[in-house]
C-alpha cells in the first residue's frame, strides 16, 4: 500500500517570497493534516480536513498561510509571504475518519523549508 | 507552557543498555501515544494506550500509561543503533498534541 506522498522534499526561498506544498493522502483516507515541525519540537498541527471541509484550522496563520482539498483528496498548504520563522518541516498526514485519539495518523516524509 | 512535557531531551547510550523516556502532563487524558521519527521522515506510530496503568510490549519496547492518565514511560531493553530516532508521545487535547520528544542516539 503506497503511504502518504509529499513534494517537494526540499525547498530554499527567500523572505517575502511564496512558496507551496502538495500532499496525496493515502487512498480512501477521510482525513487529512497538515503539521508543522520546528527543529527540536514536535510537530504542531496547522490544519485538519474531513473529506475536503475544514475541522480545525485554529493554530493556521491565516494572514499568510492558506490551504485547500480539492475532491477531498490532494491537498495544497501555500505560504504568502514567508517569514524567517517560517523555516520549519511541513508533514502531511492522512488517517481513516473517526476520533483523532484513535485513528492512527500515516504520515509522509515532510517538505524541509528553509527560508532566508 | 508544553502541554506534554518529554524528558530527557537528548541521550545517548552504548548498544546493549536499557533506558527509560518519560512523558508528564498535568492534564488527564482519555488515551497516549507514541511515535518514533527517523531523519528525513515523519513520525511511525508505535503504540496507543488508553487505560489507566496499562502496559504494553513492543519487542523490547515496554510502554506504560500511569495510573492517573497524566503521565507515560517508555523503556527500551538492550537498546540497539536501529532504535536511534526521536521519540514523541502525543495527546488528543483539543487535536493531537505532541511533546517536543526525546532525541535517542544508540551508539554501536
Amino acid at each position: 500500500e503506497a503511504g502518504v506522498a509529499q513534494s517537494p522534499r526540499y525547498k530554499i526561498i527567500e523572505k517575502r517570497q511564496s512558496v507551496a506544498f502538495w500532499c496525496n493522502p493515502i487512498s480512501g483516507h477521510a482525513t487529512l493534516y497538515w503539521y508543522q515541525q520546528i527543529l527540536g519540537q514536535g510537530p504542531k498541527l496547522l490544519i485538519q480536513f474531513q473529506n475536503n471541509g475544514v475541522v480545525d484550522d485554529s493554530q493556521l496563520p491565516k494572514d499568510r498561510f492558506s490551504a485547500e482539498r480539492l475532491k477531498g483528496v490532494d491537498s495544497t498548504l501555500k505560504i504568502q509571504p514567508a517569514k524567517l520563522e517560517d523555516s520549519a518541516v511541513y508533514l502531511c498526514a492522512s488517517s481513516l475518519a473517526g476520533r483523532t485519539s484513535y485513528n492512527e495518523q500515516f504520515f509522509g516524509p515532510g517538505t524541509r523549508l528553509t527560508v532566508l | 507552557t508544553q502541554l506534554l512535557e518529554q524528558s530527557p531531551q537528548f541521550l545517548s547510550i552504548q548498544e546493549g543498555e536499557n533506558l527509560t523516556v518519560y512523558c508528564n502532563s498535568s492534564s488527564v487524558f482519555s488515551s497516549l501515544q507514541w511515535y518514533r521519527q527517523e531523519p528525513g521522515e515523519g513520525p511511525v506510530l508505535l503504540v496507543t494506550v488508553v487505560t489507566g496503568g496499562e502496559v504494553k510490549k513492543l519487542k523490547r519496547l515496554t510502554f506504560q500509561f500511569g495510573d492517573a492518565r497524566k503521565d507515560s514511560s517508555l523503556h527500551i531493553t538492550a537498546a540497539q543503533p536501529g532504535d536511534t530516532g526521536l521519540y514523541l508521545c502525543a495527546a488528543p487535547a483539543r487535536q493531537l498534541t505532541f511533546g517536543s520528544g526525546t532525541q535517542l542516539t544508540v551508539l554501536p
